[in-house]
């Protein structure tokens, strides 16, 4: 069965840091891409980044772009998204998606709160 | 910026039909994806590349695109689609330019 499973979320001041993990299990991670997509209170979703397979191509969204790092670790079966001088408006639930070249985001996390607040 | 465009609620009767369009200048070019997200669960796809269901997805649901507008349609609406909907798809300017539309809340009542 495939899970995805985000970790890492919490309450964070603004201009701190924090790095959300995603594991993955059920399939092999290192065959598909990935992606981060936010939704912040009673709003729509949000893209906000990208990586290939091998972790050689990165994609950001404007408004996260020189903030946020995604990466991964295909042995650890693990995504990850670092995320720099938060921001207030950054408050979401931020989830995981893995992309199928057909499908697109065809399996999501549960997703894992941020809170951006003093 | 380039923006994929959804009506913000449609409401249908139970038994009806549902349409729920997503109009983008690239679409013409590029596929549609819709995601079906019930009120505290993460969302699930319910149809790729413009017409395509994934396995599970009811037949009810069904996917359409002409010119610059995509639409997702439930015939016969339950009680239990009602939830929030969205598009999603790229610019033709690149693969890292991508969006999802604004979503449009189903009501079926």
């Amino acid at each position: 069965e495939v899970q995805l499973v985000e970790s890492g979320g919490g309450l964070v001041q603004p201009g701190g840091s924090l790095r959300l993990s995603c594991e993955a299990s059920g399939f092999t991670l290192s065959s598909y891409e990935m992606n981060w997509v936010r939704q912040a209170p009673g709003k729509g979703l949000e893209w906000i980044s990208y990586i290939s397979s091998s972790g050689g191509t990165k994609y950001y969204a404007d408004s996260v772009k020189g903030r946020f790092t995604i990466s991964r670790d295909n042995a650890k079966n693990s995504v990850f998204l670092q995320m720099n001088s938060l921001r207030a408006e950054d408050t979401a639930i931020y989830f995981c998606a893995r992309e199928s070249k057909a499908e697109g985001f065809d399996y999501w996390g549960q997703g894992t709160l941020v809170t951006v607040s003093s | 910026s380039y923006e994929l465009t959804q009506p913000p609620s449609v409401s249908v009767s139970p038994g009806q039909t549902a349409r729920i369009t997503c109009s983008g200048d690239a679409l013409p070019k590029k596929y549609a994806y819709w995601y079906q997200q019930k009120s505290g669960q993460a969302p699930v796809l319910v149809i790729y590349e413009d017409t395509k269901r994934p396995s599970g997805i009811p037949e009810r649901f069904s996917g359409s695109s002409s010119g610059t507008m995509a639409t997702l349609t439930i015939s016969g609406a339950q009680a239990e689609d009602e939830a929030d909907y969205y598009c999603y798809s790229t610019d033709t300017g690149g693969n890292d330019r991508r969006m999802f539309g604004g979503g449009t809340k189903v009501t079926v009542l």
